[in-house]
């Protein structure tokens, strides 16, 4: 099974800030086929990124993956006061499919 | 627009089953594979499996298997997750999803709302 890293666990940053999410994979991952998911309290996962730098239909600029094999990034230019959440990283190349612990982003 | 609409919280005591339902409309429910995820409390999401609404073919993650059956009703375009055995771990939102392209291509990217399952 690919095991899915994430770091840090908390972000602790001002809106306007730029963030960056990691996501390491314990071996490489097919096709690129890594995807980034917000998720807010109370709400189901929400696609922002697929393919590891594609990003989903209606997903803000702002937003930008990266990354290849086993090192991924999501970026969050400036953060608006909407985009404190969790990210989630998930790989869905091969089975089982595997998500990463999650990365908390939270007002500073 | 395409949705996946869950059936309501349930309380279950430890041993017994659940029998979660997810209901596809806006789409051809037979195109994409329903996927099964859930997320206990303050945790990450985990996979739990697939279903081919098609052929109704599966998928199981290890963690689940000889615990959980995922079936189907086209007529109805309802798939179906069913877990036995309950154990106060297996409190948590339980979610179904599909990728809306062929080969997940473009991710997974519709969602149910999540259904609140506590074993207690």
């Amino acid at each position: 099974d690919i095991v899915l890293t994430q770091s840090p666990g908390t972000l602790s940053l001002s809106p306007g800030e730029r963030a960056t999410l990691s996501c390491r994979a314990s071996q490489s991952v097919t096709r690129n086929f890594l995807a980034w998911f917000q998720q807010k309290p109370g709400q189901a996962p929400r696609l922002l990124i697929h393919g590891a730098s594609t990003r989903a239909a209606g997903i803000p600029d702002r937003f930008s993956g990266s990354g290849s094999e086993t090192d991924f990034t999501l970026t969050i230019g400036r953060l608006e006061p909407e985009d404190f959440a969790v990210y989630h990283c998930q790989q869905y190349g091969s089975s089982p499919l595997t998500f990463g612990g999650g990365t908390k982003v939270e007002i500073k | 627009q395409m949705q996946l609409v869950q059936s309501g919280a349930d309380v279950k005591k430890p041993g017994a089953s659940v029998k979660v339902s997810c209901k596809a409309s806006g789409y051809t429910f037979t195109d994409y594979y329903i996927h099964w995820m859930r997320q206990a409390p303050g945790q990450g999401l985990e996979w739990m499996g697939w279903i081919i609404p098609n052929s109704g073919g599966t998928n199981y993650a290890q963690n689940f298997q000889g615990r959980v059956t995922m079936t189907r009703d086209t007529s109805i375009n309802t798939a179906y997750m069913d877990l036995s055995r309950l154990r106060s771990d297996d409190t948590a939102i339980y979610f179904c999803a599909f990728c809306a392209s062929i080969g997940c291509l473009r991710g997974m990217d519709v969602w149910g709302q999540g259904t609140t399952v506590i074993v207690s």
